[in-house]
């Protein structure tokens, strides 16, 4: 079953609008939080991160925060721009166990001019 | 991307054949990955190799075997290529926590 639950599954905001993705997970023991950037016929890139003893983490445009009671945690796009138009992954793993990566389904973004 | 090469890039298969999927790091890293990308699913995990010859399944693994012979290849085999495996297929390296770095994918179409 899908450990990571993202949303929403696509998002359409104008250039300089703030754009949202949500993601939520059940497993208390991930204790890390990546997210991810594709665009067509690439692999991902990872965004930007965050580990559970943060509630916020800032680089340039983008921020992640972080609710650990609600085991929950978004992804901040301020000033979207049409070249952020891409599909995010969030993603979460635990330290110990081969980092391995559960992500979400991913969220199509679309920047509009 | 960078230290990370994967092959084929693109593949077409017959129901029924067997398929092997290459990927070649230079970074000797110990951590190397199998997904799939399948739209409305995101990115599965297939199998992970943590070292040479210790391998791992990850959530959707049955039909699929890796082997990890030296640290710098990590390859994937469909044992009987099926139309559900139909995929994306990328490969990725753990260069931190949570710092992957994939591949370019092969995009691998079952007929």
């Amino acid at each position: 079953q899908q450990q990571v639950k993202q949303s929403p599954q696509s998002l359409i905001v104008q250039k300089g609008g703030i754009s949202i993705i949500n993601c939520a997970y059940e497993n208390t023991a991930f204790d890390y939080f990546p997210w991810y950037q594709q665009f067509p016929g690439k692999g991902p890139a990872l965004l930007i991160a965050i580990r559970p003893d943060v509630s916020e983490k800032k680089e340039g445009r983008f921020t992640i925060s972080f609710n650990k009671s609600a085991k929950q945690f978004s992804l901040h796009i301020m000033d979207s721009q049409p070249g952020d138009s891409a599909t995010y992954f969030c993603a979460a793993s635990i330290e110990n166990s081969g980092y391995a990566l559960n992500f979400g389904k991913g969220t199509s973004l679309l920047v509009t001019p | 991307d960078a230290g990370i090469t994967q092959s084929p890039r693109h593949k077409v298969t017959e129901t029924g054949t067997p398929v092997t999927l290459r990927c070649h790091q230079t970074e000797n890293h110990r951590y190397m990955y199998w997904y799939r990308q399948d739209p409305g699913h995101g990115l599965r995990l297939i199998h992970y190799s943590y070292g040479v010859k210790d391998t791992d399944k990850g959530e959707v693994s049955d039909g699929y075997s890796v082997s990890r012979s030296k640290t710098e290849d990590f390859l994937l085999t469909l044992e009987s290529a099926t139309s559900s495996q139909t995929s994306v297929y990328f490969c990725a390296i753990s260069v931190s926590p949570a710092g992957y770095t994939f591949g370019s994918g092969t995009r691998l179409t079952v007929v």
